[in-house]
């Protein structure tokens, strides 16, 4: 089993461009998350997907989107990037509510120029 | 919403010593929590959780206590190894959709 997959590992955008960062997970978990993390800020959760269909923000939810596209897959959109998203950014999963561990994907680290 | 405060941000020990993270919370509904461990460039892995039943857990050289009418918990690493050496991570959650709040972390630094 791979786990969490994420892709790509490393991207660097201007200002204004939009990409899509995509994960998928092996395990059949029901949720899905995406977090940043920063330095001296810890993981902060920017959307999560408690089941296929459902998507709620997070606690910094502002310019991003995102689309639980199956059960397996859980997508991060920026439409218009900007230096403040630069960032690492981690999708994780988990087999059931926030009790469970989280298994998290090897990371994208964006820079915003 | 739930809020975690870990300390202290770094903590440099020698080989061999035990360290000792700690972290509060303010949601006394909050019942699961685990500690996460991130080398350089990696991506955080689970190294032990609790659960709001449990007073302490124990696996090898590490072990997490809690303290639920003081809301904090901490994490114990005895006999420090060089690849004790990372950031480590706490975190808490009530069970709800929105998974784990996570402290700002903990950078351990292990002398030889």
């Amino acid at each position: 089993n791979a786990g969490v997959t994420q892709t790509p590992k490393f991207q660097v955008l201007k200002t204004g461009q939009s990409m899509t960062l995509q994960c998928a997970q092996d395990m059949n978990h029901n949720s899905m998350y995406w977090y940043r993390q920063d330095p001296g800020m810890g993981l902060r959760l920017i959307y999560y997907s408690a089941s296929e269909g459902t998507t709620d923000k997070g606690e910094v939810p502002n310019g991003y989107n995102v689309s639980r596209l199956n059960k397996r897959e859980f997508s991060l959109r920026l439409e218009s990037a900007a230096p403040s998203q630069t960032s690492v950014y981690f999708c994780a999963s988990s087999s059931g509510t926030g009790a469970s561990p989280l298994h998290f994907g090897n990371g994208t680290r964006l820079t915003v120029t | 919403g739930e809020n975690v405060e870990q300390h202290p941000s770094t903590l440099s020990v020698q080989e061999g010593d035990s360290a000792v993270i700690k972290c509060t919370y303010s949601d006394s509904a909050s019942n699961y929590f685990p500690w996460y461990k991130q080398e350089l460039g990696k991506r955080p892995q689970l190294i032990i959780d609790i659960r709001s039943n449990v007073g302490e857990k124990k696996d090898q050289r590490i072990a997490v206590t809690l303290n639920k009418t003081a809301k904090h918990f901490s994490l114990h690493i005895t006999e420090t190894q060089p690849e004790d050496s990372a950031v480590y991570f706490c975190a808490a959650s009530k069970g709800g959709a929105d998974g784990l709040t996570f402290g700002k972390g903990t950078h351990l630094i292990i002398q030889p």
